[in-house]
This record gives structure tokens, sequence and C-alpha cells, in this order.
């Protein structure tokens, strides 16, 4: 079954604390996956996907295929960082979302 | 910028009423989506549309639910007879040919169902 397990609904630090948002998948094959954001009033958009190997906004991910890991990762966080992050996997022409996790950047 | 445009941006509709959303996607894009997040819950696919026909659908996109792209630039979503549990963010999304391409989303609908 394709699948995106992202087990914390909330995640909460404060500015200048590294930042980890776990993701786990469940995919036969070579999987595809992304980080999506949605910050307050705005819509989703894309932050990052594993092929591109990019950091954006100071954020990275790294594909783990042993672990089925996909974490998002910030050395230090700032407050414009807070919004829901989604993880998502491609499972043919679609995406398949997590649940997502709520940052919340403290001052 | 090219974006996503989705209208209405809320609609409340009373049980059993048909609803349309609709969707402009950006010009060039070649892939439509909708999906839907009941509040509180994730984000659904439920279906995608390429070349004029429904390329991949999911368990939830069932007969009450079609899909048009009338001219070359809306697309469509039609809810029949709605349900109580259909309130929820209806979110349009397209993206390019590219195999790696990006999904860019609307701003949503919002459906309420009284």
């Amino acid at each position: 079954a394709q699948r995106v397990t992202q087990p914390e609904k909330l995640l909460s630090v404060f500015k200048g604390a590294p930042v980890e948002l776990k993701c786990n998948y469940s995919y036969s094959g070579s999987p595809e996956l992304f980080w999506y954001v949605q910050y307050s009033r705005q819509r989703l958009q894309l932050l990052l996907r594993h092929i591109s190997r990019e950091s954006i906004k100071g954020f990275t991910a790294d594909l783990n295929k042993g672990e089925t890991s996909f974490h998002l990762k910030k050395p230090f966080a700032q407050e414009e960082d807070s919004a829901m992050y989604y993880c998502a996997l491609r499972g043919g022409y679609k995406l398949i979302f997590g649940s997502g996790t709520r940052l919340l950047v403290r001052p | 910028e090219p974006e996503v445009t989705q209208t209405p941006s809320h609609q409340v509709t009373q049980m059993g009423q048909e609803v349309i959303l609709r969707c402009v996607p950006i010009s060039n894009h070649l892939y439509f989506y909708w999906y839907r997040q009941i509040l509180g819950q994730k984000v659904e696919f439920l279906v995608s549309f390429y070349n004029n026909e429904i390329s991949e659908k999911s368990e939830i996109f069932d007969d009450q639910f079609s899909v048009e792209r009338p001219d070359g630039s809306n697309f469509t979503l039609k809810i029949r007879s709605t349900k109580l549990e259909d309130s929820a963010m209806y979110f349009c999304a397209s993206r390019t040919d590219s195999n790696t391409g990006e999904l860019f989303f609307g701003e949503g609908s919002r459906l309420t169902v009284l």
C-alpha cells in the first residue's frame, strides 16, 4: 500500500532551535517524495523535492530508503517558518499526502 | 506569476443540492487534479484528469462526483445530491507534462453542506 505517515500533529519550538519534522512512507518501488508547506491563509506550495537535493529557506530533507523516511530539517528555526507542513509521495499520476504537521516557532 | 484560481472561495448549500466548483488551471499545464480536505484531516486525492479524460480516481470519487473541462480554460468538479459529509475544502491543482512536474494548487473552495 502507498502511504505517508507524519506522526506529529504539532511541533512547537523556540526561535533558533533545530527542527525536525518526521515523515515515513510505504511504497513498493523507487519513491519520489516532496515536502509541501501551507502558510496561514495561503495556498499549498512546494517546499522541496528529494530528487533536487536542494536547500530551500534553510530546510533540507534526505531520503533514507533503509528507514523509509524523508524527514525535514532546519538547524535554526525562524518565526516565519510557522506553517503546516505536508510530506507527499508520488504514486502514479497523483500525490499522496500525509496528515500534516503544524510547526509553531515561538519567539 | 501564473496561479491556479478557484471559485467560489466559500459555498454554503443545503443537503441534497448540486454544487459546481470551478477552477482555472495554469494555462500551459496538462494534468489537472481535485483534492479534498475535511476539517482536521489529511489532504485526500479525488481525481486526476489528462487529455480530456479521467486518468485516475480514488474510492471517494464515486458516481456522486464528476469532472469536466468544458472549454480550454475551466476545470469543474460537480457534486450531485450533496451530503453533510461532503463539507470540506476542495483544492484544484495542475501541473505540466514534465515527469517531475510540481503540483500547483489553488487556494481552495470551502464547501459547507447544511
